[in-house]
């Protein structure tokens, strides 16, 4: 299958920074790219959908100022969590997809601020 | 609004039992359905998926799955649980790869 990359795999930050994490399609061109969140024990949820070129869309309850993502080439997504708050720790998952195709994931980004 | 509930938060087999690991969904029309894998700190393995055909899936590691739309279900199962299966599987829902929906997730223990 098809390889994403997310980087980093973990990071710690102090309260108040902000933290960028990066998803790339290694081989395929995607379209589509997805951005999820994981509470400890407990599921995926849905923060938002990225078009190449075009503004993401939200999930309802999601902060676009302060989950703030870029999706300006088709092998490139970024998620920068701004001015983290300890709440804000968390494992952020990104997948990606081409049209009409399956959606591949990352490895997973494990934020924790301190 | 699609939805998807596992109704098994942990589940213990011993190794070499046969497993089952439930899934339900609610969508409007005929939705595509996954099933994935994912070990402690890590991203997620499909090991399966429906979008139409044949209503039994084989999937990756020996595991299958049956979509049956009279029970709006597709359980995930396997004949014979190694200890290496031991993780958290999520049933997922979605149009596509548009508005993928996870279930809450179900750990699985496998004992010796």
């Amino acid at each position: 299958g098809a390889v994403v990359s997310q980087h980093p795999s973990w990071v710690i930050c102090k309260s108040g920074t902000s933290v960028k994490i990066e998803c790339r399609s290694l081989d395929f061109q995607a379209t589509t790219m997805f951005w999820y969140r994981q509470f400890p024990k407990q599921s995926l949820m849905l923060m938002a959908t990225s078009n190449e070129g075009s503004k993401a869309t939200y999930e309802q309850g999601v902060e676009k100022d302060k989950f703030l993502i870029n999706h300006a080439s088709l092998t490139l997504s970024t998620l920068t969590v701004t001015s983290a708050h300890p709440e804000d720790s968390s494992f952020y998952i990104c997948s990606a997809s081409s049209r009409a195709a399956e959606a591949f994931f990352g490895q997973g980004t494990r934020l924790t601020v301190v | 609004a699609q939805s998807v509930t596992q109704p098994d938060i942990h589940i213990t087999v011993s190794e070499g039992a046969s497993l089952e690991l439930r899934c339900n969904y609610s969508y409007g029309a005929t939705p595509y359905l996954f099933w994935y894998v994912q070990s402690p700190g890590q991203g997620l393995q499909l090991l399966l998926k429906y979008f139409s055909g044949d209503t039994l899936v084989q999937g990756i590691k020996g595991f299958e799955a049956e979509f049956k739309r009279s029970q709006s279900s597709f359980n995930l199962r396997k004949p014979s649980v190694h200890w290496s299966d031991a993780a958290e599987y999520f049933c997922a829902v979605g149009e596509g790869n548009n508005d993928m929906r996870f279930g809450a997730g179900t750990r699985l223990t496998v004992k010796p």
